[in-house]
């Protein structure tokens, strides 16, 4: 069972391009989590999807970022316009509809924005 | 609403000892907790969690922690740290009701030989 895939690995954009940073769920989660990390912090929780389903967006920011999970494929976060202060590492996390069980997550995008 | 305290930015300890990572959190339900550890330019591995049933939760490498409902803790123990247990340690809670995981920001915990 693979685990949590997120690509590309790392993703270099000039200001003002767009982000696609794509993540496929374990086999046979049905909830992904996207987290931001900044440089020498920890982790911010940015939005929650299930298929088809945006849970909860609280952490998102109001304009350029969204985030789609399709029902079919990986799920998509998207950065617009990408400015200087989106450089950082995004880490997308899967969990299964079991509540007991722990979020498992992929090895991040690094995001650098020259 | 729901949070995670981590006091200490960093922790350090020679080979050998004792190592605790500190946490509390605070939550409006009963809490879902967990502590995960990062290395270098990685994503985040899970350590153990505390879901219900016994305080005192072991976990992968030799890791445990206890929670403890009322000081709002979930402490991050090992009895004898090792130089490759040096990395950076989170704390994450839920509420049971809810999906969403709160982190800490962070405990950087450098054991040195």
């Amino acid at each position: 069972n693979a685990g949590v895939m997120q690509n590309p690995r790392h993703l270099v954009r000039r200001r003002g391009q767009e982000a696609r940073l794509r993540c496929s769920p374990m086999k046979g989660h049905s909830h992904v989590y996207w987290y931001r990390q900044l440089p020498e912090e920890g982790l911010k929780f940015m939005v929650y999807l299930q298929k088809e389903n945006i849970i909860d967006e609280s952490g998102m920011p109001k304009e350029r970022f969204s985030a789609e999970f399709p029902k079919e494929g990986p799920s998509i976060l998207r950065i617009q316009q990408v400015v200087r202060g989106d450089s950082a590492a995004y880490f997308c996390a899967s969990s299964p509809t079991d509540g007991n069980t722990e979020a498992f997550f992929g090895q991040g995008t690094r995001l650098t924005v020259v | 609403a729901q949070s995670v305290a981590q006091p200490e930015d960093q922790v350090n300890v020679a080979e050998g000892n004792p190592l605790t990572v500190k946490c509390t959190y605070s939550v409006s339900g009963n809490p879902y907790l967990f502590w995960y550890v990062q290395y270098p330019n990685r994503g985040l591995q899970f350590l153990l969690k505390y879901i219900t049933g016994d305080n005192l939760v072991k976990g992968s490498y030799g890791f445990e922690a206890e929670f403890n409902k009322s000081q709002t803790s979930f402490h991050l123990k090992k009895p004898s740290a090792l130089v490759s247990d040096s990395a950076l340690y989170f704390c994450a809670v839920r509420d049971r009701r809810v999906y969403k995981l709160s982190f800490g920001a962070g405990t950087t915990v450098t054991v040195r030989a």
